[in-house]
């Protein structure tokens, strides 16, 4: 397998555009988690799905972002209209069933100017 | 919500020497990991340990649920062993809590 596929790796956008994140979760794996990286405050869970249901979505920041999984092989993380404070590394990370660890993928590094 | 706790906030080890990192949470956990982010910013799944012990290689880790505490053990580091080691746990379902990570430098 070829595990986590996130992209883009590097996004560079105007403030005030929309951003599409994007993950390709490991074949199999039911779970698939949104983090998010800043040196401020460290790895942040945005929102995780079960088999394409979203259960907690209590970490995104605002309404300005939305996650959709419209199967089990995609999801996306779209932030509209991005601020320079959504500067950050983006995570996407699957994993099988409740008592195993998470793959991550290798991140979006996301700069808004 | 839980609390993670990890230290030391910072090592500097010289190649060959041993080291042990700690994670400390504040509640009954039914989730705990260890990850590795190297230089380039990847994150690396070491052990997936609620309870017990396990060892892959010059890694070893053990976690004593009862007590609220993870160990790292990491024998003989490498120079390939620096980055930032984070301890991450649940309490339940999936909302995995990251701890704020402890930097390792290995030195040649």
């Amino acid at each position: 397998d070829a595990g986590v596929i996130q992209s883009p790796r590097h996004e560079v956008t105007e403030m005030g555009q929309e951003v599409t994140l994007r993950c390709k979760p490991i074949s199999g794996h039911d779970y698939l988690f949104w983090y998010r990286q800043t040196m401020m405050r460290g790895l942040e869970l945005l929102i995780y799905f079960n088999n394409n249901v979203p259960i907690d979505d209590s970490g995104m920041p605002e309404d300005r972002f939305s996650a959709k999984m419209p199967n089990a092989s995609f999801s996306t993380l779209k932030i509209q209209p991005s601020e320079p404070r959504d500067s950050a590394v983006y995570f996407c990370a699957s994993s099988f069933g409740t008592g195993a660890g998470y793959t991550f993928g290798s991140g979006t590094r996301l700069t808004v100017v | 919500g839980i609390q993670v706790e990890q230290s030391p906030p910072d090592l500097i080890l010289q190649e060959g020497a041993n080291s042990t990192l700690r994670c400390n949470f504040s509640d009954s956990v039914n989730n705990l990991q260890w990850f590795h982010q190297n230089p380039w910013g990847q994150l690396i799944n070491l052990f997936y340990i609620p309870s017990g012990t396990k060892q892959n290689g010059r890694l070893s880790a053990t976690t004593v649920a009862t007590e609220r505490y993870s160990l790292l053990y990491i024998s003989s580091s490498q120079t390939t062993d620096s980055g930032v080691y984070f301890c991450a746990v649940a309490t339940g379902g999936f909302k995995t809590i990251f701890g704020a990570g402890t930097r390792l430098f290995v030195k040649a």
